[in-house]
């Protein structure tokens, strides 16, 4: 199984919501991304998790944020959030870094900011 | 830090022209290299890889190879298709550093 899972893949929320984002992936890869994509832009990095722990925040604002209940999950929880967050929400999964660093991408989430 | 620079785009071709998408990169050491695709309303997915100089990453028809000496990856195809209109993505990753390094990528479209 090479897939990564995103749900949902369509989320509208206004600004006073909470709502989650979730991935999934069954490769056993060890390490799990967060990215955002803008359109026209490419996807840019907001977390990375090794082993089930943050091991790179992109100085996201706090109204993200990630969690990695277990090897196999990610979770981005959404506080808050404002207008010019909407984007493609982009999860991702590898083995690791260099050459190991091939990620394979979930189909993303689009989410609208109300 | 690490960088890359792609081919401006878009790129607009005629079905089974020649294809080059011109990449090159500033890492530290001898990063691996990725070709990574997304099609309309989709994630990305990788085209192909090369980890070492000289190494040619090939798939679906595409080629790339890892040139050390000129830091570049550029991207190739003989005789594009309709259905390989996307946005093609160039990225190097160094070893012990999970991040890739996006180029802004390129958009190809092809008419039949």
């Amino acid at each position: 199984d090479t897939e990564v899972t995103q749900t949902p893949k369509h989320l509208v929320m206004g600004m006073t919501n909470k709502k989650s984002l979730k991935c999934e992936q069954h490769m056993g890869h060890r390490a799990m991304y967060w990215y955002k994509q803008k359109a026209k832009k490419p996807p840019e990095l907001m977390f990375v998790y090794s082993y089930e722990k943050l091991s790179i925040n992109e100085s996201v604002p706090s109204r993200f944020s990630p969690e990695c209940p277990n090897s196999s999950l990610l979770n981005l929880h959404l506080h808050a959030l404002q207008p010019e967050d909407s984007a493609l929400y982009l999860c991702a999964s590898s083995q690791g870094s260099g050459v190991y660093n091939e990620q394979f991408f979930g189909p993303g989430t689009r989410l609208t900011v109300l | 830090g690490d960088s890359v620079t792609q081919m401006e785009g878009p790129v607009t071709l005629s079905e089974e022209a020649f294809l080059t998408i011109n990449c090159t990169y500033t890492a530290t050491g001898y990063p691996s290299l990725f070709w990574y695709v997304q099609y309309p309303g989709e994630g990305l997915q990788l085209l192909l890889k090369a980890t070492k100089a000289d190494d040619k990453g090939s798939n679906k028809g595409f080629e790339a190879t890892y040139r050390k000496e000129t830091t570049s990856f550029h991207l190739e195809k003989g005789s594009v298709q309709v259905s390989d209109s996307a946005v093609y993505f160039c990225a190097p990753s160094r070893g012990g550093n999970e991040k890739l390094t996006f180029g802004t990528g390129t958009r190809l479209t092809i008419i039949p």
